[in-house]
């Protein structure tokens, strides 16, 4: 199956700093990639919509200047936290779009665990 | 919201045959049944997905009712490496785009 990497897998920076996650598809193109936040003992809750060459789509809600996202090439698409604050730690995952027997189908990334203090 | 409904866990023997259910009563006719794993501490992992007819792979068999509204993801011999939050999404088109709706899941625990 298809892998999807993220880099790095955990952070721990101080109040103010900026984080930046890279999600990677290691074996195939991906011009769709999504961005998702995950707290303790919740589901996965999609964060943007992230299409190479283009601007990203955020869900309502989602502060597009604090979480910037990038896809610049097709294999490669970056999350940066913005002067992250304490209740920006979370799980974050991102997956890559891809296509199987006639539907689209989502490959995950590991998780990149930030924490904030 | 999540157009899925789930029991919140189960339990089930290692070794023995796990059957997981999933509610979807306002499934569209274009929506697709996807199954996905999430592991303690780890991204999702892809299970199986179906639209109609029953489907299997070297994971897992989808069992989907005839008229949709409901799915029973297999897993034929659960082993402890099994345990994990088991998701049941369905793929439905959103604003031009196809998007994953997660719901709660649910909890795996497999007992040795």
């Amino acid at each position: 199956g298809a892998v999807v990497s993220q880099h790095p897998s955990w952070v721990i920076c101080k109040s103010g700093t900026s984080v930046k996650i890279e999600c990677r598809s290691l074996d195939f193109q991906a011009t769709t990639m999504f961005w998702y936040r995950q707290f303790p003992k919740q589901s996965l809750m999609l964060m943007a919509t992230s299409n190479e060459g283009s601007k990203a789509t955020y869900e309502q809600g989602v502060e597009k200047d604090k979480f910037l996202i990038n896809h610049a090439s097709l294999t490669l698409s970056t999350l940066t936290v913005t002067s992250a604050h304490p209740e920006d730690s979370s799980f974050y995952i991102c997956s890559a779009r891809a296509w199987d027997r006639g539907t689209e189908t989502q490959y995950f990334g590991p998780g990149t665990r930030l924490l904030v203090l | 919201d999540a157009k899925t409904t789930q029991p919140n866990s189960m339990e089930s023997n290692e070794e023995e045959p796990v059957h997981l259910p999933c509610n979807h009563s306002t499934i569209s006719g274009t929506d697709y049944i996807h199954w996905y794993r999430q592991l303690p501490s780890q991204g999702p992992e892809y299970v199986i997905h179906g639209l109609t007819s029953n489907v299997n792979n070297r994971m897992a068999s989808l069992a989907i009712a005839e008229d949709r509204k409901s799915s029973t993801l297999i897993l034929h011999r659960a082993t402890l490496r099994d345990a994990a939050v088991y998701y049941c999404i369905l793929l439905t088109l959103m604003d031009s785009n196809y998007q994953l709706i997660w719901g709660a899941g649910t909890k795996l625990i497999i007992k040795p």
